[in-house]
């Protein structure tokens, strides 16, 4: 039974196409986020949103919107793609807000923009 | 401008030796740093954390060293095993903040049998 589950796990499509990712969490959790594996494979964080409510939101292009319909799930949409787009996608989760709160991380999305 | 550094992107090691896998911080205002472990095509799991208050924290075979005045932190892993091969994240914050996790770029240990 996956605690932050993320689909689809793998992503390839054209540039300038518009793709969604999903994610789930059921650890009750208040908090999600959305990570960035780049190609240094740092994880740079994207946003953050508290009970649906939208707390973090680094320097993204605006291409990127995230969507939380509730506090268990937390969507991000990805509008004309481009190549510099590609890299692993993960979706995370916690039980608060606070710097010193473990994160549970879903399994990634490997986004292949060609 | 990375604020959690990790220079070295691998470590190879012999069963049953020690491995030690190093961080370095730049920002001052982190208090909080944890281990994040990753096998392949799976996310990221936590492995083990410090408070800026301690200076040392133990769990099992791991252990986490923290020098402030170095900005410096190690994970030693004794005695390593096969199964702990897997690329280790260092990751900071500010404990009480609404700010997410700062992580390094990984090292990828691995422990040959």
């Amino acid at each position: 039974d996956t605690a932050v589950s993320q689909t689809p796990k793998y992503l390839v499509t054209q540039m300038g196409n518009d793709k969604s990712i999903k994610c789930e969490q059921n650890l009750g959790h208040d908090t999600m986020y959305w990570y960035k594996q780049d190609s240094k494979k740092f994880l740079k964080i994207m946003f953050s949103y508290n009970n649906k409510e939208l707390i973090i939101n680094e320097t993204v292009p605006n291409r990127f919107s995230p969507k939380s319909p509730d506090k268990a799930h937390l969507n991000l949409h990805i509008n004309s793609l481009e190549l510099g787009d590609s890299a692993v996608y993960f979706c995370a989760s916690s039980e608060g807000v606070a710097g010193n709160e473990k994160l549970f991380f879903g399994s990634g999305t490997q986004l292949s923009v060609l | 401008d990375q604020q959690v550094k990790q220079n070295s992107p691998s470590l190879s090691v012999q069963e049953g030796r020690i491995s030690i896998l190093n961080c370095d911080y730049t920002n001052s205002m982190f208090d909080y740093f944890l281990w994040y472990k990753k096998y392949p095509a799976e996310g990221p799991t936590f492995l083990i954390s410090i408070s800026s208050i301690k200076d040392k924290n133990e769990d099992g075979r791991f252990t986490v060293f923290l020098n402030k005045s170095a900005k410096h932190l190690s994970l030693h892993i004794v005695p390593s095993q096969p199964g702990d091969s897997a690329v280790y994240f260092c990751a900071a914050s500010v404990g009480t903040g609404r700010r997410a996790l700062t992580f390094g770029s990984g090292t990828r240990l691995q422990v040959q049998p």
